[in-house]
């Protein structure tokens, strides 16, 4: 079964602060996803990457910024952490186009 | 542009009441459709996929492409099924997932 690893369940952190998110996938899966997830808004996302050191800008990406320097490994970076950076993040993960998403268990971050 | 819409954010019904979630997307190709669960606490996770044609814990969900719906059916709810319900859309050749904005179902004993 596919596991997706979120580092944190729970962040708190300062308005300006430097903000890394970590997502490990044990599968060699190709693509990694990050999404925000927000009542009303459902699940936007942010960055995501299909290969080593590859990505792409999702709907959102301002204010974000995204690692991928191996495959099973995927960094969120928040450069300086704004208030309404304050959501769920959940990461996800699939082995090819098409084939659906297996998600991580999500970091509920509160910057204040 | 693609979309995915789910026009109710709440919906309540009583225990063995029958069940349909909405979800309506706009695409002008063949779209791959799923739905996702998301339960208390727990990680959001597949229901199913419109390819498999499958039923999964009594739930069931055609494509029909005249309507460009994808409504999620079960004739009779369990207060188990309480959960957080997405519909999501992608399509072939590319890597992005496009969700709904969610529907709430409560089933009341």
């Amino acid at each position: 079964d596919v596991k997706v690893t979120q580092s944190s369940r729970y962040l708190v952190k300062r308005t300006g602060e430097k903000v890394f998110l970590e997502c490990v996938q044990d599968m060699d899966h190709e693509n990694m996803f990050w999404y925000r997830q927000d009542p009303g808004l459902g699940l936007r996302l942010i960055y995501f990457s299909y290969d080593v050191k590859m990505k792409e800008k999702g709907d959102i990406p301002e204010g974000y910024s995204v690692s991928r320097e191996k495959k099973e490994r995927f960094s969120l970076i928040l450069e300086s952490a704004s208030t309404n950076q304050t959501s769920m993040y959940l990461c996800a993960s699939n082995g090819r186009v098409g084939s659906p998403l297996h998600f991580g268990n999500g970091t509920r971050l509160t910057v204040t | 542009a693609q979309r995915v819409t789910q026009p109710e954010k709440l919906l309540s019904v009583f225990k063995g009441a029958p069940v349909e979630l909405k979800c309506n997307y706009s695409y002008s190709g063949s779209p791959e459709l799923f739905w996702y669960v998301q339960y208390s606490r727990q990680r959001l996770q597949l229901l199913l996929r419109h390819i498999s044609r499958e039923s999964i814990k009594g739930f069931t969900a055609d494509l029909n492409k005249g309507e460009t719906s994808f409504h999620l059916k079960k004739p009779f709810a369990q207060e188990e099924d309480s959960a957080m319900y997405y519909c999501a859309l992608t399509t072939s050749g590319t890597y992005k997932y496009i969700f709904g904005t969610g529907t709430r179902l409560k089933v009341l004993a």
